[in-house]
């Protein structure tokens, strides 16, 4: 069964860094791109950014940009958001979610994690 | 990098069918076929529903149906449920190697 289980929200102060985390199980991580996805309260989806199996391709929404890094360590079957200088603006739930790239579509996604960003 | 546009809201009685609109740019819907829909209840995670325009996943019901023309896709919900009762959203990958999520509608079961 495919699973991904995301870690790391929690409530930080504008300015402040965060480093969210994706456990996966249940599929080859090494053969998938991967991609992280936010919602803000009450509001509609929004793509963050998405890495290559070998994580040599990364690509991010043009509002994260030179703050947010995504990585990954197949070994550890783990996807990861590093978020930086962060933004009340940036509060969501941040979902990660499996890419099939050939598609282009999003076919299992974690539960999320809540990113709380004060101001 | 704007949201694709979708209605806020539609509504059908039990056993009706509807159609969800998803109208973005050459850029995006109308240069890809990598267009998707999603499902979320309220709490939960998106549920993938149709990829590639108009394909479905194992699981999902044939009353789920998908199409585009031109710069808009479409989403139909034949013989509608009151477990449909959702948000629904599309997506579509861009020119630039990124992806976009439509507004965003609400389905309603009178």
């Amino acid at each position: 069964e495919v699973q991904l289980v995301e870690s790391g929200g929690g409530l930080v102060q504008s300015g402040g860094s965060l480093r969210l985390s994706c456990a996966v199980s249940g599929f080859a991580l090494r053969t998938y791109w991967m991609t992280w996805v936010r919602q803000a309260p009450g509001k509609g989806l929004e793509w963050v950014a998405n890495i290559k199996q070998d994580g040599n391709e990364k690509y991010y929404v043009d509002s994260v940009k030179g703050r947010f890094t995504i990585s990954r360590d197949n070994a550890r079957n783990s996807l990861y958001l590093q978020m930086n200088s962060l933004r009340a603006e940036d509060t969501a739930v941040y979902y990660c979610a499996r890419e099939d790239v050939t598609t282009g579509d999003f076919d299992y996604w974690g539960q999320g994690t809540l990113v709380t960003v004060s101001s | 990098q704007s949201a694709l546009t979708q209605p806020a809201s539609v509504s059908g009685s039990p056993g009706q069918s509807i159609t969800i609109s998803c109208t973005g740019t050459s850029r995006d819907v109308g240069g890809y076929n990598y267009v998707s829909w999603y499902q979320q209840h309220p709490g939960k995670a998106p549920k993938l529903m149709i990829f590639d325009v108009s394909n479905r996943p194992s699981g999902v019901s044939h009353r789920f149906s998908g199409s585009k023309s031109g710069n808009t896709a479409s989403l139909t919900i034949s013989g509608l449920q009151a477990e449909d009762e959702a948000d629904y959203y599309c997506s579509s990958k861009t020119s630039s190697n990124t992806y976009v999520f439509g507004s965003g509608t609400k389905v309603t079961v009178l």
